[in-house]
């Protein structure tokens, strides 16, 4: 398998644009998880997902953001409009709860809002 | 919500020692502590984890221990080598029938010395 994938790996935008970052989690995982890193606030969970159906979103910070798991095999995290201080490195991780508690990270997604 | 503490924030070691990292957790209810290690623009990789029913794992150099009352668990890597420069995270998870997201320790910051 190729792990996981996430596209952009990077992503440079102006404030007040949208955003869209995407993921295809490990095939047959059932749970899916979005995760924010900044110096500031290091590693912090935004939403997870459990056979599709978001479980958790207390994370999420505003409105501006959303997320959306449409099928098994891809989810997608939307802000907008974006701002400054949204600039991170986003992170999406999935695991089989069968086969233990292991979340698999992808590469990330460095986003620069300028 | 659970809140995870982890020191130091910085740990410098001569190749060949031990370096220790500790954290503690406040929910009594977390069941799974993982351990990651990120190097500079990678994405977090697990390198040992450990659940409420056991008190300590090992693996090769790596070890934790986990004190369910005192809320505190602990890395240790003993005879450390350069490629053991990274930050390591610390997290917790909630307990439930399934997985949930993980809170995460701010990280530290290992040097090895040559």
């Amino acid at each position: 398998d190729a792990g996981v994938i996430q596209s952009p790996r990077h992503e440079v935008t102006e404030m007040g644009q949208e955003v869209t970052l995407r993921c295809k989690p490990i095939s047959g995982h059932d749970y899916l998880f979005w995760y924010r890193q900044t110096m500031m606030r290091g590693l912090e969970l935004l939403i997870y997902f459990n056979n599709n159906v978001p479980i958790d979103d207390s994370g999420m910070p505003e409105d501006r953001f959303s997320a959306k798991m449409p099928n098994a095999s891809f989810s997608t995290l939307k802000i907008q409009p974006s701002e400054p201080r949204d600039s991170a490195v986003y992170f999406c991780a999935s695991s089989f709860v069968h086969e233990g508690y292991e979340q698999f990270f992808g590469p990330g997604t460095r986003l620069t809002v300028l | 919500g659970e809140n995870v503490e982890q020191h130091p924030s910085t740990l410098s070691v001569q190749e060949g020692d031990s370096a220790v990292i500790k954290c503690t957790y406040s929910d009594s209810a977390s069941n799974y502590f993982p351990w990651y290690k990120q190097e500079l623009g990678k994405r977090p990789q697990l390198i040992i984890d450990i659940r409420s029913n056991v008190g300590e794992k090992k693996d090769q150099r790596i070890a934790v221990t986990l004190n369910k009352t005192a809320k505190h668990f602990s890395l240790h890597i003993t005879e450390t080598q350069p490629e053991d420069s990274a930050v390591y995270f610390c997290a917790a998870m909630g307990s439930g029938g399934g997985a949930d997201g993980l809170t995460f320790g701010k990280g530290t910051h290992l040097i090895i010395q040559p």
